[in-house]
């Protein structure tokens, strides 16, 4: 069964603390992005990436970092220089990355909380 | 770079009525639009999408048309049900860059 898979699905962090979110999918997709989701801001690019070894910087990159050391694989690390970290974070990937269409395939999301 | 900006933020129809969703970009050279809906608790999923060389799509109950001399594009749900109720973004996006640009959203509420 092909898709994006997200986890964890709720995370608790206690200030200070870095956590990291998984991202892993299975549809052969070279392109994978990160966004975040607030209440009334829409989403938000924090990273993206469209080859292995190779990653770009979003709107919202602060406080945020990635790897993309496997093509099936781009995990989010939420620093503690992330001043408002709690939010719904989104991974998705696309198929193509020499063009700028294309459907964008969604995970189910993880939501961070910060105690 | 890009700014999407879309209208209304909540959008209450009765059922069987029609809802229009609008934004508006800012690139004039972006030429790829598309929308996503996002049910309550699940992911984003795309529903229809246009190029910029069309002026409207349509797909059964649903149709989005696109003016580029001003810049915005709409999305049409025509005979309106409960089960269309969930938030909906547009996006836009330019040649050369594989990002998206999103609305901040509609939430559409379809009472019965």
């Amino acid at each position: 069964d092909g898709g994006i898979t997200q986890s964890p699905k709720y995370l608790f962090r206690k200030e200070g603390q870095n956590v990291t979110l998984s991202c892993e999918q299975n549809l052969n997709h070279d392109a994978m992005y990160w966004y975040r989701q607030d209440p009334g801001q829409g989403l938000r690019l924090i990273y993206y990436s469209q080859i292995v070894n190779d990653f770009q910087k979003g709107d919202i990159a602060e406080g945020y970092s990635v790897s993309r050391e496997k093509k099936e694989s781009f995990p989010l690390t939420v620093t503690s220089a992330q001043k408002n970290p709690t939010a719904f974070y989104l991974c998705a990937s696309r198929t193509r990355t020499d063009a700028n269409t294309g459907e964008l395939f969604f995970g189910e999301g993880s939501r961070l909380t910060v105690l | 770079g890009e700014n999407v900006e879309q209208h209304p933020s909540t959008l209450s129809v009765q059922e069987g009525d029609s809802a229009v969703i609008k934004c508006t970009y800012s690139d004039s050279a972006s030429n790829y639009f598309p929308w996503y809906k996002q049910e309550l608790g699940k992911r984003p999923q795309l529903i229809i999408d246009i190029r910029s060389n069309v002026g409207e799509k349509k797909d059964q109950r649903i149709a989005v048309t696109l003016n580029k001399t001003a810049k915005h594009f709409s999305l049409h749900i025509t005979e309106t049900q409960p089960e269309d109720s969930a938030v909906y973004f547009c996006a836009a996006s330019s040649p050369g860059y594989s990002t998206l640009t999103f609305g901040k959203g509609t939430m559409l509420l379809v009472s019965p």
